[in-house]
């Protein structure tokens, strides 16, 4: 079944305690990307990567980074997390940037 | 500016009518791509349905359909004889080839409740 997976699917943690969230997706996508979701604002994008060993930033990527050493993967690491990243990620693939985008279930982090 | 504008915060319909949600967007690039995707209250994101700056007829999918209108920038999801299951949020999103890369913007969302 082709999927996206994140794990972990909620956590709850405490302000400056590294946390990494991992994305996996087994469609053999080139094109991966890391979405927060906050009430009226919609998705705002927060690092995507075109493929292996290419990222970029999108609009919101600061205290956030990210790795692509391997295609199916994409972790999205907070080195320092804060409460204002209390938030719920989503993580999503496709075979180019114009293709629509698989999601992955999202996962709901709260920064304490 | 904001790049791509849902202007309806909520929309009501009754089960089996039309209803048509609002997306107006933002842009000089000749190259983009508009997406439409939902969200039900069990959170997951669903891709509806897409609609090329370059595409000469507008996209439909089953019961939905998008009304492309490029000259007034707007990209309106149409969704036919409403169905219970249609209640979720409604989030458009925009992709510039050329202005921004891969980068994909999303409006604010439309959150659609069917009445039975």
């Amino acid at each position: 079944e082709a999927q996206v997976t994140q794990n972990p699917r909620y956590l709850i943690t405490v302000t400056g305690k590294k946390l990494t969230v991992t994305c996996s997706q087994n469609m053999n996508h080139e094109y991966m990307s890391w979405y927060r979701q906050d009430p009226g604002l919609g998705l705002r994008q927060i690092y995507y990567s075109m493929n292996v060993e290419v990222t970029d930033k999108g609009d919101v990527p600061e205290g956030y980074k990210v790795s692509r050493k391997e295609k199916r993967n994409f972790p999205l690491i907070l080195e320092s997390p804060s409460p204002n990243q209390t938030s719920l990620y989503f993580c999503a693939s496709s075979w180019t940037g114009f293709q629509p985008q698989h999601f992955g279930d999202g996962t709901r982090l709260s920064i304490l | 500016a904001q790049k791509i504008t849902q202007t309806q915060p909520g929309m009501f319909v009754q089960e089996k009518e039309a209803v048509t949600l609002d997306c107006t967007y933002d842009t000089s690039d000749p190259s983009y791509g508009l997406f439409w995707y939902k969200q039900p209250s069990s959170g997951e994101m669903i891709f509806l349905i897409y609609q090329g700056s370059y595409d000469q007829q507008n996209a439909t999918e089953g019961r939905y359909s998008l009304n492309f209108q490029k000259a007034r920038k707007s990209a309106n999801l149409v969704i036919s004889a409403s169905q219970l299951g249609d209640s979720a949020m409604y989030f458009c999103a925009m992709r510039e080839e050329e202005t921004s890369g891969s980068r994909l913007t999303f409006g604010e969302g439309t959150q659609l409740t069917v009445n039975p």
